[in-house]
């Protein structure tokens, strides 16, 4: 079993959409969880932490279900901007290192 | 913020040849900087954490001789592929984490692909 698994994709949606991501992550020891963005062909950059209150930021919700080692992450008034690759990662027990999940796409149309 | 340069940002080399990557943190100091490696469509995968001064830590899997990564200073690490094979194309990210810094302090850079001709 992968440490995160993501569903790929893609999602078409079109602008104006609300649209959910899903994340699994096998290792309940993991502390901290992470959402991020990756364009095509560039890195990647930091989204949004994810805590286990949940937390907003602007159009973007994240949110953590340790009992069921799920992460979500939510965007609301889909933007044509926010097509990207999303990833889930999860830092390792000992806080080391980061696994990335292979990502989501998203796709927002006009 | 923090900002990670990696340099070259696209290198074409022939088979057999070794190619080096750099990764500077520019305003940090990194004692902690990650090579990751990344196939179309799939995830970052990592491949190595490397710390300054000391020898690199390699992932399951991961050739030492061929994937060279040097950390001789708290700003600079290099990963040097030594005799390329066009199996080896692939695009080239790097981390660093500021030293003392938390779990969300990772900046990557802006990656490298190569390609193996």
């Amino acid at each position: 079993r992968k440490e995160v698994e993501q569903d790929p994709g893609p999602f078409n949606v079109p602008e104006g959409a609300t649209v959910a991501f899903n994340c699994t992550y096998s290792n309940s020891a993991s502390q901290s969880f992470f959402w991020y963005r990756q364009d095509c062909r560039k890195e990647p950059k930091l989204l949004m932490s994810v805590y286990s209150s949940g937390n907003e930021d602007g159009r973007f919700t994240a949110q953590l279900n340790r009992a069921s080692q799920y992460i979500s992450l939510l965007i609301r008034d889909s933007k044509l901007s926010d097509s990207a690759t999303y990833l889930c990662v999860v830092n390792t027990v000992d806080g080391n290192k980061l696994v990335f999940g292979a990502g989501t796409i998203l796709r927002v149309k006009s | 913020g923090a900002v990670v340069s990696q340099h070259p940002s696209r290198v074409i080399c022939k088979s057999g040849t070794s190619v080096k990557i750099e990764c500077r943190s520019l305003d940090f100091q990194a004692t902690t900087m990650f090579w990751y490696r990344q196939f179309p469509k799939k995830s970052l995968m990592l491949m190595a954490t490397s710390n300054e001064g000391s020898k690199a830590t390699y992932e399951q899997g991961v050739e030492k001789d061929k994937f060279l990564i040097n950390h001789a200073s708290l700003t600079l690490s290099t990963l040097t592929v030594t005799s390329a094979h066009p199996e080896d194309s692939s695009f080239y990210i790097c981390s660093a984490r500021e030293a003392g810094g938390t779990n969300y302090g990772y900046t990557f850079g802006s990656g490298t692909r190569l390609t193996v001709v």
